[in-house]
């Protein structure tokens, strides 16, 4: 079955610096979706990609999209405190949507 | 706009017993996944209801079982509850449309015990 891998499981930054996660599919895929959840809480959408080689942003938050529709990135620049969670990325095949095991952020002040 | 409601948000069950949750949809979204979630993990998909029909399974066994009703709220059973079972359960809410291909909208989970 798609497996979707996602790297690193954990990543601690100071405050103010670069975060990057990386999704991996095993298979290609018709859109991935990226998921934000905060400790305690239920995952929130953030942005969906749905055409080979798209980049979107939003702020301080970039997301890439593979030109083999098969990886993607999620970057934050200058991460703040806010930014605390488990990010995932989920690969959409058919119709069903897989979710990676996430990369959890922390920020050190 | 309501959100994705579910009940109840705890419940502690012993091994063999069985347990039903549910979820209200958000308005306007006819399609409803389920998701189990164990600690540190992410969702693991169980199952999708599109038209009061399951059109879609994850890698879950029989005694996993769901339904739709007509006002697109859905209920998840687990019948002979194992050790295992214990986890985070997600119900998500989509999009009218083609289903699975729009965001999913996520209810704030049961978390179930099972001892």
């Amino acid at each position: 079955g798609q497996q979707v891998m996602q790297i690193p499981q954990y990543q601690h930054v100071q405050e103010g610096e670069d975060f990057t996660t990386y999704c991996n599919s095993s298979t290609t895929l018709s859109n991935i979706q990226w998921y934000k959840q905060r400790p305690g809480g239920h995952p929130v959408f953030l942005i969906q990609l749905v055409k080979s080689g798209e980049v979107k942003k939003q702020k301080r938050l970039t997301f890439q999209f593979g030109e083999a529709k098969k990886n993607s990135s999620l970057h934050i620049t200058a991460t703040q405190t806010t930014d605390v969670g488990t990010y995932f990325c989920a690969g959409q095949a058919g119709y069903q949507l897989t979710f990676g095991k996430g990369t959890k952020l922390s920020v050190i002040p | 706009e309501t959100g994705v409601t579910q009940s109840p948000t705890h419940l502690i069950k012993t091994r063999g017993q069985q347990v039903t949750l549910r979820c209200s949809s958000q308005s306007g979204h006819n399609t409803v996944s389920w998701y189990q979630q164990a600690l540190g993990q992410g969702p693991q998909f169980i199952f999708q209801y599109y038209r009061e029909e399951e059109n879609g399974r994850g890698n879950f066994p029989p005694r996993f079982s769901g339904l739709q009703f007509p006002n697109y709220s859905s209920e998840l059973n687990v019948n002979a509850l194992e050790l295992d079972d214990s986890a985070l359960y997600l119900c998500a809410s989509s999009l009218l449309g083609t289903p699975g291909n729009s965001p999913l909208h996520f209810g704030n989970g049961t978390r179930l015990t099972v001892t």
